[in-house]
């Protein structure tokens, strides 16, 4: 039962524009979401994240809104770079289980010269 | 470089064979998490350990276990394999005192089960 849902396998972006990544989620116990960004032949690394409480977090050309009656959230990336061409996961979690994330199958960034 | 290390890096094997994976968490950090990605798959939670003691359980089979020593460091446990055993599985650690939920991942064990 996948409670996070990427529902776009892949994006493709000029430089310079926005990046927009979404994510839906199903489980309404869920207080805290994390973007994840993942290169080949690396482990997932932290990007930003969200807690229940709050409806954006912004942090440099990263940007998080979270839409909780939606269950909805999304990234914002601007202006994207080359270097942001990676793979991105969702993931959420309720701070009740340990901080088990529960993620989204990824979303494939590619941002084109 | 997140701190955590995974061993072997790659790993193939036939069906029905024993493996153990490795993790050393980053350097203070009490939790440890095991995830598998199979291919064009999201991460699937299997195990937590907290301090030496299971934590949280997700989709874990019962072919596989894990375990984590007093001096914090974890093993994964998979015997009797199948091929759908094949995949990436990552440890990640975290410390305890995070409130983020933000975990620290190693670059992953690749199994190929043939």
């Amino acid at each position: 039962d996948q409670q996070v849902k990427q529902n776009s396998p892949s994006l493709s972006v000029q430089e310079g524009r926005i990046s927009i990544l979404n994510c839906d989620y199903t489980n309404s116990m869920f207080d805290y979401f994390l973007w994840y960004k993942k290169y080949p032949a690396e482990g997932p690394t932290f990007l930003i994240s969200i807690s229940s409480i709050k409806d954006k977090n912004e942090d440099g050309r990263f940007t998080v809104f979270l839409n909780k009656s939606a269950k909805h959230l999304s990234l914002h990336i601007v202006p994207s770079q080359p270097g942001d061409s990676a793979v991105y996961f969702c993931a959420a979690t309720n701070s009740n289980s340990g901080y088990a994330l529960n993620f989204g199958k990824g979303t494939s960034l590619l941002v084109t010269p | 470089d997140s701190g955590v290390t995974q061993t072997p890096k790659h790993l193939i094997t036939a069906t029905g064979q024993r493996v153990t994976l490795r993790c050393s968490p980053r350097s203070g950090d009490l939790s440890v998490y095991w995830y598998q990605q199979s291919l064009d798959q999201g991460l699937q939670f299997l195990i937590q350990y907290y301090n030496g003691e299971e934590r949280a359980k997700g989709n874990i089979l019962e072919r596989f276990s894990a375990q984590q020593f007093p001096d914090l460091h974890s093993e994964l446990n998979l015997s009797s394999l199948e091929l759908g055993d094949s995949a990436l599985y990552f440890c990640a650690s975290s410390p305890h005192h995070a409130n983020t939920g933000e975990l620290f991942f190693g670059e992953g064990s690749r199994l190929t089960v043939l």
